[in-house]
């Protein structure tokens, strides 16, 4: 069954740093989703990316972050300067269209020291 | 808000019973849908219900919808302690470009 891939399982960084988490979606796929779960809390969405742009994005989703599919394949969550607070497990997910389940990845483990 | 909100927050429950979980959410939506995460991992699609169903079935797992109380059901039938999980709801609403808003989601405990 196709999968949705995250690289890495666990990164560890320090307060200010810039770090990008890295997925490869479902190639058939055309949305592509972050959403984030700090620990013991709900999951939150981040951003949506449609047809090579942001389609929505949440209050969470500041300049500090942005995304990309720089190739095609990859889609990349880029957080320039890392906080404390940003200490979570990031989730890439995609979907064929509109109306249809997701695949998520089995996540990015991102904790700021 | 539309979010999704379960009940139980707990259950613990021992082989072979069936689990029956809530979700609740506050405005009108496309689908609702499930999601289990084990421990620590990824979140998995269990099941998609749209606006205009009721009831769809997938393997042992039961969903209900009734939109016009907000209100899905998910029921596990026959459970094993490999159902032992997390799960959640989660609802697409029609305004959205597929934002999913989550529930706190219901952690089952299934024991042999």
């Amino acid at each position: 069954e196709p999968e949705v891939t995250q690289t890495p399982s666990h990164q560890v960084t320090q307060m200010g740093q810039e770090v990008i988490l890295r997925c490869v979606p479902i190639s058939n796929h055309l949305y592509f989703y972050w959403y984030r779960q700090i620990l013991g809390q709900k999951v939150e969405f981040l951003v949506s990316f449609y047809n090579n742009e942001i389609s929505e994005k949440s209050e969470i989703f500041d300049d500090q972050f942005s995304v990309e599919r720089p190739d095609g394949s990859n889609f990349t969550l880029k957080i320039r300067s890392t906080k404390l607070e940003d200490s979570a497990m990031y989730f890439c997910a995609s979907r064929v269209d509109r109306g249809y389940g997701y695949t998520f990845g089995s996540g990015t483990r991102l904790t700021v020291v | 808000s539309q979010q999704g909100e379960e009940d139980p927050q707990a259950l613990s429950i021992q082989e072979g019973e069936n689990a029956t979980m809530n979700c609740s959410y506050k405005t009108s939506i496309n689908n609702l849908q499930w999601y289990r995460q084990n421990s620590g991992r990824g979140l998995v699609h269990l099941i998609l219900i749209r606006s205009n169903e009721r009831e769809k079935h997938s393997g042992r797992l039961r969903v209900t919808l009734d939109t016009s109380k907000k209100s899905s059901s998910l029921l596990i039938t026959a459970s094993r302690a490999a159902d032992t999980a997390s799960y959640f709801c989660a609802t697409d609403g029609p305004d959205s470009w597929g934002k999913l808003q989550f529930g706190a989601g219901t952690q089952v405990v299934v024991t042999p």
